[in-house]
């Protein structure tokens, strides 16, 4: 069965960077996208990226241009997603989801609660 | 790209039905049968539940419903049941080849 497993929760200072892993599995992890969305306390889905992990592709949401990096390892079919600069307002939970056959996201990470606190 | 806009919240009764509606543009909703809608429990990842404006994974109950008009989805929820009290979510691709989330709305069963 597919299934993304994502790191531990993260407290970092204002101005550090974080990186948040996603390991995939139960599917060919190259054939598929993997996409970043955030969601702040008690606010909505935030997309922010993807990647290609055939070809390494990405495309950012404006928002995040420049201040967000979506790798692939493909020997261990992870995804990392690095945030850098960090404000307060980073403080959210951080999914990694898989593309469908289409643009819709069809199996999700638990989440990774990244807090940003002096 | 700014969110797609959703009601804030819905309410029904059990065995009533529910619209939500999710509107956007001629650039992401309107321009492509690519809008998705997902539901979210508290505490939990979201869960697809209709891709492709009208499609729906296997496993999830025919009692959701989705459709497009221009540049406006909507998500019915018919037969509602006390499971279906979550916050659910649109999105959309995109032409500048993002997705975009609705802004999502919370549905209370009565």
């Amino acid at each position: 069965q597919v299934q993304l497993v994502q790191s531990g929760a993260e407290v970092k200072k204002p101005g550090a960077s974080v990186k948040v892993s996603c390991k995939a599995s139960g599917y060919t992890f190259t054939t598929y996208g993997i996409n970043w969305v955030r969601q702040a306390p008690g606010q909505g889905l935030e997309w922010m990226g993807w990647i290609n992990p055939y070809n390494g592709n990405t495309n950012y949401a404006q928002n995040f241009q420049g201040r967000v990096t979506v790798t692939t390892d493909t020997s261990t079919s992870t995804s990392h997603m690095e945030l850098r600069s960090l404000r307060s307002d980073d403080t959210a939970v951080y999914y990694c989801a898989k593309f469908g056959g289409d643009n819709s996201l069809d199996y999700w990470g638990q989440g990774t609660l990244v807090t940003v606190s002096s | 790209q700014s969110a797609l806009t959703q009601p804030a919240s819905v309410s029904g009764s059990p065995g009533q039905s529910i619209t939500i509606s999710c509107t956007g543009t001629s650039s992401d909703v309107g321009a492509y049968n690519y809008v998705s809608w997902y539901q979210q429990h508290p505490g939990k990842a979201p869960k697809l539940m209709i891709y492709d404006v009208t499609n729906r994974p296997s496993g999830v109950s025919d009692r959701f419903s989705g459709s497009k008009s221009g540049n406006t989805g909507s998500l019915t929820v018919s037969g509602l049941q006390a499971e279906d009290e979550a916050d659910y979510y649109c999105s959309s691709y995109t032409s500048s080849r993002t997705l975009v989330f609705g802004t999502g709305t919370k549905v209370t069963v009565l």
